[in-house]
């Protein structure tokens, strides 16, 4: 069976400029999660989507929203970008029908994004 | 409020011995836990999960984690190191009808030769 899959996997912006990253889950995981990862933050929940529907946010800025397709492939897209976006970014899945807090999640290799 | 702590942000452990990492938890729900590792460059793998019954957990790569209620703890252990543990370890935990994990900072564990 696939892994997850992102991309790309590296991006260089420049500040102000939007960028969207994509996230392809393992086949019959319905559940996909974004995470920000920078040296001095961690690990950061961005938002988390179950077929379609976005069932929690973490604590980020309207810059950041996200989607999911039907087919459960899933987008982020960060508007306005500033330096301090610069980060890895990774998607995980996971079957997650009784919530993420609960299922094993699969990550992916994560796009590193650089914004100058 | 929910927090997973790990204090030691680095660790530093010859190959060959032992090790064990930190992973202390604040909760209200019944948690369940997880330990995940990352290697340099790439996403998260899970190593091991506890969510009811023995409160020792078996984990992939030699890895097992010890469960104690009365400490809020879920500490990380392997007898002998190798030097492809080298990795960054994380500590999660979750409930059930939650939409997220609450993760630890990590631990960075490095490996003498």
């Amino acid at each position: 069976k696939a892994g997850v899959t992102q991309t790309p996997r590296y991006l260089i912006k420049t500040r102000g400029q939007q960028v969207t990253l994509s996230c392809s889950p393992i086949s019959g995981h319905r559940s996909v999660s974004w995470y920000q990862q920078t040296p001095g933050q961690g690990l950061q929940f961005l938002f988390e989507y179950f077929s379609e529907t976005q069932r929690n946010k973490g604590n980020f800025p309207g810059r950041f929203s996200g989607r999911q397709f039907s087919n459960s492939r899933s987008e982020m897209n960060v508007s306005t970008l500033e330096l301090g976006d610069s980060a890895l970014y990774l998607c995980a899945s996971s079957l997650g029908g009784s919530g993420t807090g609960t299922s094993e999640q699969y990550f992916g290799p994560g796009t590193r994004l650089t914004v100058t | 409020a929910q927090s997973v702590t790990q204090p030691d942000i680095h660790i530093t452990v010859s190959e060959g011995a032992s090790l064990e990492l930190r992973c202390n938890y604040s909760y209200g729900a019944t948690p369940y836990l997880f330990w995940y590792v990352q290697s340099p460059g790439q996403g998260l793998q899970l190593l091991l999960k506890y969510f009811s019954g023995d409160t020792l957990v078996q984990g992939i790569k030699g890895f097992e984690a010890e469960f104690k209620r009365s400490q809020s703890s879920f500490n990380l252990r392997k007898p002998s190191v190798h030097w492809s543990d080298a990795a960054e370890y994380f500590c999660a935990v979750g409930a059930r009808s939650n939409y997220q994990l609450i993760w630890g900072a990590g631990t960075k564990l490095i490996i003498k030769p």
